[in-house]
């Protein structure tokens, strides 16, 4: 157990909708990142946070955006899904400017 | 062609052997490494991270950065068939505040009873 908790698990949903997935980090870090892992791409960086500020963006999509709340836990909303968004979506956290990196669970969702 | 490039594998092994995993890249700037092992459906775990060159031991596992050559491994010793797994190499810049991981593709790995 890395200590970084994600929910939920699991989603199923239709194209069009949106959805929140929500993070909260390992006691003590100030980052946290967001991952999709799908099958095709394989693990790809989406968004950092650092103490409730954005500090990094990769290959995320204009539809998606996250945001960092005041008790460190973060949220990523996916909006308009398509079927290419089924994928896993991982949080990972680290202790300000380290580079361990702690995995969470995942929450794997489906856009049927 | 991608940053980080890793066999995918899969690659099977009798339980007791041991396991050559590794990874090479095109981005001079990468100084950390680390290796991730996942299980299915599961969450990546971190195993190795290191820093610039040379060697790092932990119980069975081994990791290896040699930076002039962008290569990196890692080795399992006397593996076990609770090593199947996937195996992802994963490593970062020096860039101020900034720490996203640029992962391989992962090499999956069986270890026969």
């Amino acid at each position: 157990d890395s200590g970084v908790t994600q929910t939920p698990k699991h989603l199923i949903t239709a194209t069009g909708q949106r959805v929140t997935l929500r993070c909260s980090p390992r006691s003590g870090d100030l980052s946290v990142y967001w991952y999709q892992q799908s099958l095709d791409q394989g693990l790809q960086f989406l968004i950092q946070y650092y103490n409730g500020e954005e500090r990094a963006k990769g290959n995320i999509l204009e539809r998606f955006s996250a945001q960092q709340f005041p008790d460190l836990h973060s949220e990523l909303n996916l909006s308009s899904l398509e079927l290419g968004d089924s994928a896993l979506y991982f949080c990972a956290s680290s202790v300000g400017h380290f580079n361990e990196q702690f995995f969470g669970p995942g929450t794997r969702l489906t856009v049927l | 062609q991608k940053e980080v490039e890793q066999d995918p594998g899969p690659l099977s092994v009798p339980e007791g052997a041991i396991v050559s995993l590794n990874c090479t890249y095109s981005n001079s700037a990468f100084q950390y490494f680390m290796w991730y092992r996942q299980y299915s459906r599961k969450g990546p775990e971190l195993l190795m991270y290191t820093y610039s060159s040379g060697n790092k031991e932990d119980g069975r596992f081994t990791a290896q950065v040699d930076k002039s050559s962008k290569y990196i491994s890692l080795f399992i010793r006397d593996s076990q068939p609770s090593d199947s797994a996937t195996y992802l190499c994963a490593m970062s810049a020096e860039v101020t505040g900034r720490r996203a991981l640029t992962f391989g593709s992962g090499t999956r790995l069986q270890v026969q009873p």
